[in-house]
């Protein structure tokens, strides 16, 4: 069993469409990581989470440590978001480890 | 700043071929690591380094191995290559350790075991 799992694994949306992609984690995490892949298969990092809530342009994410979930939102949605978004945990400090990605694409 | 960068982009070996794959970054991170990315499977860490000198497994380390000799190059060497290590792979580095700051990636190579 995937110590980190993503939901949904596929996602289509309308173009503006509020979008929420779910992360949840199994294990006690010094951070999390979500990350951006795009089609042609480069990563970027979008965010880094220890706590609470990041926001950069239409991207906003948060965590609650709690219940070991994050969620990635994107608002007012667009085709150039089409793309697969990849959760991490980190354990230990060094230990990554990752979802298996959410699919996303936004038609016009 | 040519940030990460990885050679070769694409690779097609033979069962017991040993190979290295380069990955090398000019930006002084201190943290460096080798992930694997197969259909399905998600993204696993191979390798990773916090500094020249100093290397440690992952969680799929078998097959591989790595030294970091300096700062900017953490190569991953093939032993004896499998059918199994049929895989795209990622090199990445961040400022330091710890899992706290920001991860840069390479573009991947693309790599087929015969």
């Amino acid at each position: 069993k995937n110590e980190v799992e993503q939901s949904p694994q596929n996602l289509t949306a309308q173009e503006g469409e509020f979008i929420t992609i779910n992360c949840s984690y199994s294990v006690g995490i010094s951070a999390l990581h979500w990350l951006q892949q795009h089609p042609g298969g480069g990563i970027v990092s979008l965010f880094m989470l220890s706590s609470g809530k990041k926001k950069h342009g239409r991207l906003i994410a948060t965590i609650n440590i709690q219940e070991k979930h994050s969620s990635l939102h994107i608002t007012a949605s667009h085709p150039r978001d089409s793309a697969v978004y990849i959760c991490a945990v980190v354990k230990g400090g060094n230990q990554f480890y990752f979802g298996t990605g959410t699919s996303l694409t936004v038609i016009p | 700043n040519a940030g990460v960068t990885q050679t070769p982009k694409f690779q097609v070996l033979k069962t017991g071929q040993s190979m290295t794959l380069q990955c090398a970054q000019d930006m002084n991170h201190e943290y460096m690591s080798w992930y694997r990315q197969d259909p399905g499977m998600g993204l696993r860490l191979i390798h990773y380094s916090v500094g020249a000198g100093i290397t440690d497994q992952g969680e799929v380390p078998n097959g591989y191995n790595v030294s970091r000799s300096t700062t900017e190059d953490f190569p991953l060497r093939l032993l004896s290559a499998a059918p199994s290590q049929t895989s795209v792979y990622f090199c990445a580095s961040s400022r330091t350790s710890g899992g706290y700051n920001e991860q840069f990636f390479g573009p991947g190579t693309r790599l087929t075991v015969l």
